[in-house]
């Protein structure tokens, strides 16, 4: 019962460095989606993917990129990190859109920290 | 720019008390809402789906209505217990995005024995 695995949990990294965070999830969902949580504003929605070898952008895509190579890999990198990424950053999954289905499954969190 | 709200930001209660709060969305593009329960330390769950106006859900002590014609729905928590005690979010799908699942920012519960 693995559901939604996020790794890594923790990293600190310097202004300029790239990492990527990494998603998977073991239920076979066809949507996937990275969000941010920073204090006071909830969860934003960074970028999403509706199935295997597409991604679109969410509210606050700048400064990041996801691939979806795999259904059940979604990869959430930053190119050159900043100390405004610095958050928590959650993946969560779906089996599809349509109601009633489409409830999120959440991984654990990784929290990032840039210097 | 879509613009979910949720009020209050944050709501302290006495154990036994009872209490509601709101999420607003765009009613024009209404496709769902859910409810999600959020404790501290772990990962949101979702508490309900809504998806018609008028749509009343219950789990528990736990209650929601649905207003789609202007936008708003309600999260009730009857006689309030240390254990609901978490933030609770509206994530809102629009009919022309569904698949774009939009969060509020969240109303902070503290629940006092």
């Amino acid at each position: 019962n693995a559901g939604v695995t996020q790794t890594p949990k923790f990293r600190v990294l310097k202004t300029g460095q790239s990492m990527t965070l990494l998603c998977a999830q073991d239920m076979n969902h066809e949507y996937m989606y990275w969000y941010r949580q920073d204090p006071g504003m909830g969860l934003r929605l960074i970028h999403y993917s509706v199935g295997e070898g597409t991604t679109a952008k969410g509210e606050v895509p700048d400064g990041y990129n996801v691939s979806r190579l795999k259904k059940q890999n979604f990869l959430l990198g930053l190119e050159s990190a900043a100390p405004s990424q610095t958050s928590v950053y959650f993946c969560a999954s779906s089996y599809s859109t349509r109601v009633g289905a489409n409830v999120l499954t959440f991984g654990a969190g990784s929290r990032l920290t840039v210097l | 720019i879509l613009n979910v709200e949720q009020s209050p930001q944050s709501l302290h209660v006495q154990e036994g008390d009872s209490t509601n709060f709101t999420c607003s969305f765009p009613s024009s593009n209404f496709y769902a809402l859910h409810w999600y329960r959020w404790e501290t330390a772990k990962s949101p769950e979702a508490l309900f789906v809504m998806t018609l106006n008028g749509d009343e859900k219950k789990k528990g002590r736990i209650s929601a209505t649905l207003n789609t014609k202007e936008g708003y729905s309600y999260l009730y928590i009857k006689g309030s217990q240390p254990e609901d005690s978490a933030t609770y979010l509206c994530a809102f799908h629009m009919k022309t995005s569904y698949d774009k699942v939009i969060f509020g920012p969240g109303t902070s519960l503290s629940v006092i024995p």
